[in-house]
């Protein structure tokens, strides 16, 4: 079992729409959750962090928490061509304060 | 404030070869982490430096090594280059050694032939 785990995609959706992107992880004792967007060739940006369960809402943007069920998700609303990109999970291992666990994102594409 | 500066840009190594990456933190980040993102996968940690001690280290092989000045610059050395070690390596800062805030860099592309 990996230990954050994301769909591949892609994940298609039209321009306007919510697009919903999923995350689960395998340590139980994480703590602190990220997601990174990675557009083609360029390096990883941070969107979002969340720490507590429950929702945490940004702009456009909504993170969502449920430590019991080892799931964190990104809702993107009104999305936008520009949204297309890969999104990347990353979660810091319990005991480890020191690095972040990726997944292997999941690629969007917005079409209009 | 700058961001987080990587040289260079590009790199084409031959096997068995060894390559040095650089790594200028962002202004007040006092730790580096270094990732490896190979094509289609997302990053990798290979290890952290804090206060120029090396803090953590990922499933890396010891002929991945590093350094961090004194200024908090770092360097990745990898030694005896293999074909798989074709990636972005990415540094990443951040103000401490907790994994919040990190800001990575652009990135360095190394090909491997």
């Amino acid at each position: 079992q990996k230990e954050v785990e994301q769909n591949s995609g892609p994940l298609s959706v039209p321009e306007g729409a919510i697009a919903s992107l999923n995350c689960t992880y395998s340590d139980r004792g994480s703590q602190s959750f990220f997601w990174y967007r990675q557009y083609s060739g360029k390096s990883p940006e941070l969107i979002m962090f969340i720490y507590s369960n429950g929702d945490k809402e940004d702009g456009r943007f909504t993170a969502q928490l449920n430590k019991a069920s080892q799931y964190v998700s990104l809702l993107i609303r009104d999305s936008q061509p520009s949204d297309s990109a890969t999104y990347l999970c990353a979660v810091v291992p319990s005991g480890g304060y020191n690095k972040l666990i990726f997944g292997a994102g999941t690629r969007l594409a917005v079409h209009p | 404030e700058t961001g987080v500066t990587q040289s260079p840009t590009h790199l084409i190594k031959t096997r068995g070869q060894q390559v040095t990456l650089r790594c200028s933190s962002q202004s007040g980040h006092n730790t580096v982490s270094w990732y490896q993102q190979a094509l289609g996968q997302g990053p990798q940690f290979i290890f952290q430096y804090y206060r120029e001690e090396e803090n953590g280290r990922g499933n890396f092989p010891p002929r991945f090594s590093g350094l961090q000045f004194p200024n908090y610059s770092s360097e990745l050395n990898v030694n005896a280059l293999e074909l798989d070690d074709s990636a972005l390596y990415l540094c990443a800062s951040s103000p401490d050694r907790q994994g919040y805030g990190y800001t990575f860099g652009s990135g360095t592309r190394l090909t491997v032939v």
